[in-house]
């Protein structure tokens, strides 16, 4: 129940494509699903994150689609540009039962000119 | 502001030898974290703390000691270092409950040969 499912592990677009990474949770009590972005060398970066009492939550290029029922959550990156090359992770969370992050298994974007 | 430290950034251990990962935030945080990120694994949780003198077992302890005797202070301890501990180890903080995200340190590369 504590696992959280990542997919694709590997993403290729090319330059001003549409990004999509998929993730799937089986905790009914996580309550925050948030998104890491992680360049080489560096530590993970929180991205954007949505409570699930929202369908969508958007920050500028970034976009997170939240299907409660379904229990899964997916990134979406429009416009996508050389510098969003990056793994990306998505987590979840219950926040007010044990503060831990539980993350999938990360997906390598590569986004060409 | 320096965030989540961690030192060294690199380190080649011997099977058998122990070291000391260090990890300090500046950021008043309550809650620490030790993960460790394999390739297509994503990050294992480790050990946590969730305040001075309070640590507890993540997902994948065996191997491994922490302590915090001090807010700021999360160190990460392995004993008879082992090729399986080869990894690249990163410490997180986060102030917990309402107030989102963890912020990472820049990692440890480790490799025990």
């Amino acid at each position: 129940q504590q696992q959280v499912k990542q997919s694709p592990q590997s993403l290729i677009v090319q330059k001003g494509g549409i990004s999509i990474i998929n993730c799937a949770y089986e905790n009914t009590a996580f309550d925050y699903f948030p998104w890491y972005q992680q360049f080489p060398g560096k530590g993970p970066a929180l991205l954007i994150a949505i409570r699930p009492d929202v369908s969508e939550k958007k920050e500028g290029r970034f976009t997170i689609s939240f299907n409660k029922s379904a229990k899964q959550f997916s990134l979406h990156i429009m416009d996508s540009q050389p510098g969003d090359s990056a793994t990306y992770f998505c987590a979840s969370q219950a926040r007010y039962y044990t503060d831990k992050l539980i993350f999938g298994t990360g997906t390598r974007l590569q986004v060409f000119p | 502001n320096a965030g989540v430290t961690q030192t060294p950034k690199f380190r080649i251990l011997k099977i058998g030898q122990s070291m000391t990962l260090q990890c300090t935030q500046d950021m008043n945080h309550n809650y620490m974290y030790w993960y460790r990120q394999d390739p297509g694994m994503g990050l294992k949780l480790i050990y946590y703390s969730v305040g001075a003198g309070i640590t507890d077992k993540g997902e994948v302890p065996n191997g491994y000691n922490v302590s915090r005797s001090t807010t700021e202070d999360f160190p990460l301890r392995l004993e008879l270092a082992a090729p399986s501990q080869t990894s690249v180890y990163f410490c997180a903080s986060s102030a917990g409950g309402d107030n989102y995200g963890y912020t990472f340190g820049s990692g440890t590369r480790l490799t025990v040969v």
